[in-house]
């Protein structure tokens, strides 16, 4: 099973609409949950965190379910310029890797 | 807002020369990380530095590749007699306080080898 597993899409949506994407992790361990965000051909950003309450940051909503081992991130009123591929980053120490471990990412394409 | 600087953007070489790809971290950042994605693949973790050694790299790190920080600025990657499937956008980043804090990225430099 992959450390780290997201489904590739494409999700193709139109504008305003609501998009959800889950992302399931092997390592129960894990302590550290963020959602990046990809440009084509661009280095990754630091969208979210994702806290085990759940947080929130404007459209955005991140939620994580440790029983589960599941982090979903949510989209509201989606934009064109959302049209980005969203990367599931979790941090799994007790693997003895302290660095970052990156899902494939989620293709969103946001439509007019 | 602080950003990761990385050079060159865009590096060709040809296959069997060695190349040398630069990184400027985040001034008060104390941890580095090289990551590689290859055309439509995932970022993979090469290696992590803090306090002037290795922290922990991973088995795509072999005795090809190598990190140095020469002074306080530079972060640099070297890949010795590159292969053609070297060829991937190499990605540096920093964290002030770790992994489990997240990381900024620079914006990569592509490299090409023919």
């Amino acid at each position: 099973r992959k450390e780290v597993e997201q489904d590739p899409g494409p999700f193709n949506v139109p504008e305003g609409a609501t998009v959800a994407f889950n992302c399931t992790y092997s390592n129960s361990a894990s302590q550290s949950f963020f959602w990046y965000r990809q440009d084509c051909r661009k280095e990754p950003k630091l969208l979210m965190s994702v806290y085990s309450s759940g947080n929130e940051d404007g459209r955005f909503t991140a939620q994580l379910n440790r029983a589960s081992q599941y982090i979903s991130l949510l989209i509201r009123d989606s934009k064109l310029s959302d049209s980005a591929t969203y990367l599931c980053v979790v941090n799994i120490p007790a693997t003895g890797r302290r660095a970052l471990t990156f899902g494939s990412g989620t293709r969103l394409q946001v439509q007019p | 807002e602080p950003e990761v600087t990385q050079t060159p953007s865009h590096q060709v070489t040809q296959m069997g020369q060695e190349v040398i790809l630069r990184c400027v971290p985040i001034s008060n950042h104390l941890y580095f990380y090289w990551y590689r994605q290859i055309l439509g693949q995932k970022v993979e973790f090469l290696v992590s530095f803090y306090n002037n050694e290795i922290s922990e790299k991973s088995e795509i790190f072999d005795d090809q590749f190598s990190v140095e920080r020469p002074d306080g600025s530079n972060f640099t990657l070297k890949i010795r007699s590159t292969k053609l499937e070297d060829s991937a956008m190499y990605f540096c980043a920093s964290s002030e306080r770790g992994a489990g804090y997240g990381y900024t990225f620079g914006s990569g430099t592509r490299l090409t080898v023919v």
